[in-house]
């Protein structure tokens, strides 16, 4: 079964530094990847997504993240956060034996300060 | 958004009885999920649904079962609760007929207090 990492659990940030959140997957084929956000109180929405061909993906409010198939990776930045940033961040891979199923991180919650 | 709505809101309930959580959705998408959110565990996936009448388990689906008779319609229902279904629980849609590899929609979720 599919396996997904975050490492990073809690980060707090000021704003306007840079972010880099870790997620590591264990499946080795073909695979779909998804950064989702939830901002305090809210549902899930999706960040970007990742299914074929350029491996830097761009996604909404200035996030992007490369795909690395070798370390079996999909970091999720943002070149300088706001303190609208603050949320808690899910990475998540397709099931490889049934394409509609996702496996979720446990994710990782940003905490930007002014 | 997508038009997903989940019923009730905020449930409190006794250990013991029966709850059913609702999922509607306008989209006339092919997914659906029910989703349990937990500190510490991120989402685990307890029943989907591919089709009308046609479910199957998640990575923690005992305790629960669904039922999709409608397109629009996916109920979780918790035969007896327990204090360890505590939770908050999402429902998600994905897949229109063109692609099953879009990305999921998930609803707004429901605050799920077992006593």
């Amino acid at each position: 079964a599919q396996s997904v990492s975050q490492h990073n659990h809690h980060v707090i940030l000021s704003e306007a530094a840079s972010l880099e959140l870790g997620c590591n997957y264990s499946y080795g084929g073909t695979v779909n990847l998804f950064w989702y956000v939830q901002y305090p109180g809210q549902h899930l929405q999706l960040l970007l997504k990742y299914f074929s061909g350029d491996p830097l993906v761009k996604g909404i409010k200035g996030f992007e993240a490369e795909f690395i198939k070798s370390k079996f990776s999909f970091n999720l930045r943002k070149p300088s956060v706001q303190w609208s940033d603050t949320a808690e961040y899910f990475c998540a891979v397709n099931d490889p034996g049934t394409a509609s199923k996702l496996t979720f991180g446990t994710g990782t919650r940003l905490q930007v300060t002014l | 958004d997508a038009g997903i709505t989940q019923s009730p809101r905020h449930k409190v309930t006794e250990t013991g009885t029966p709850v059913t959580l609702r999922c509607h959705q306008t989209e006339n998408h092919r997914y659906m999920y029910w989703y349990r959110q937990d500190p510490g565990h991120g989402l685990r996936l307890i029943h989907y649904s591919y089709g009308v009448k046609d479910t199957d388990k998640g990575e923690v689906s005992d305790g629960y079962s669904v039922s999709r008779s409608k397109t629009e319609d996916f109920l979780l229902t918790l035969e007896s609760a327990t204090s360890s279904q505590t939770s908050v629980y999402f429902c998600a849609i994905s897949g229109d007929r063109a692609s099953p590899y879009n990305e999921q929609f998930f609803g707004p979720g429901t605050r799920l207090t077992v006593l």
